[in-house]
């Protein structure tokens, strides 16, 4: 069985200032990762995904997140946000057909 | 593609009532999923199918919840009798892939459930 821990629940930050997003996963196999974002009322989207090969995925919205195996962490950054970023996101992996979700980190972007 | 379209978008009902969630997937998607998302819990697998057999469902809380999807186009997530802790909003998920190990989940916009 695999799990994923996002190790922060909300994360304030300035429009214009970076951002990450911490997610930890645990499995005894090889997993994929995705991160996904959840705008209010809306469904999840898929920001990007590491399956395999470079282990610096880049996304969608400017998003990137860096695969490390050692550390068994995939984190989301972005270098500058802007307000419409303000929404949930969640890390999620899996090794089979179907996606453990980490509980969601809430990000609020200020002006 | 319309993308997965979920039905209705918001629905109230009383205690004890019965509830049907309705969920079209992507056409030529062969993984159909039903998510729960709550405040407590997050985000829950409830169950999966894959070419509309139900593959696992042991994420579906009671026998009071049953999924059903009769055809590669259609599902339904029931809930009989329903009760004010099943509130939450349900997704429908589908997937392309068969045979290879990375699913990525489209999802849809959800069903906000209110049992009062």
């Amino acid at each position: 069985a695999q799990s994923v821990t996002q190790l922060d629940s909300q994360v304030p930050v300035f429009e214009e200032a970076p951002v990450e997003l911490r997610c930890n996963y645990s499995s005894s196999v090889s997993v994929y990762l995705f991160w996904y974002v959840q705008y209010p009322n809306q469904g999840l989207q898929l920001l990007l995904k590491y399956l395999s090969g470079s282990t610096l995925v880049k996304g969608i919205n400017g998003f990137e997140a860096e695969f490390n195996k050692s550390q068994t962490s995939f984190h989301l950054r972005k270098p500058s946000v802007h307000i419409s970023d303000t929404a949930e996101y969640f890390c999620a992996c899996s090794n089979d057909y179907k996606l453990s979700f980490g509980a969601g980190t809430t990000v609020t972007v200020r002006a | 593609d319309a993308g997965v379209i979920q039905s209705p978008r918001h629905e109230v009902t009383e205690m004890g009532q019965e509830v049907t969630l309705r969920c079209k997937p992507i056409s030529g998607h062969d993984y159909l999923f039903w998510y729960r998302q709550t405040m407590m819990r997050g985000l829950e697998l409830l169950i999966y199918f894959n070419n509309n057999v139900p593959i696992d469902d042991s994420g579906m809380p009671e026998d009071r919840f049953s999924a059903k999807m009769p055809n590669a186009s259609f599902s339904t997530l029931k809930i009989q009798p329903s009760e004010p802790r099943d509130s939450a909003v349900y997704f429908c998920a589908s997937s392309p892939r068969t045979g290879v190990k990375n699913t990525e989940a489209f999802f849809g916009q959800g069903t906000r459930l209110t049992v009062v």
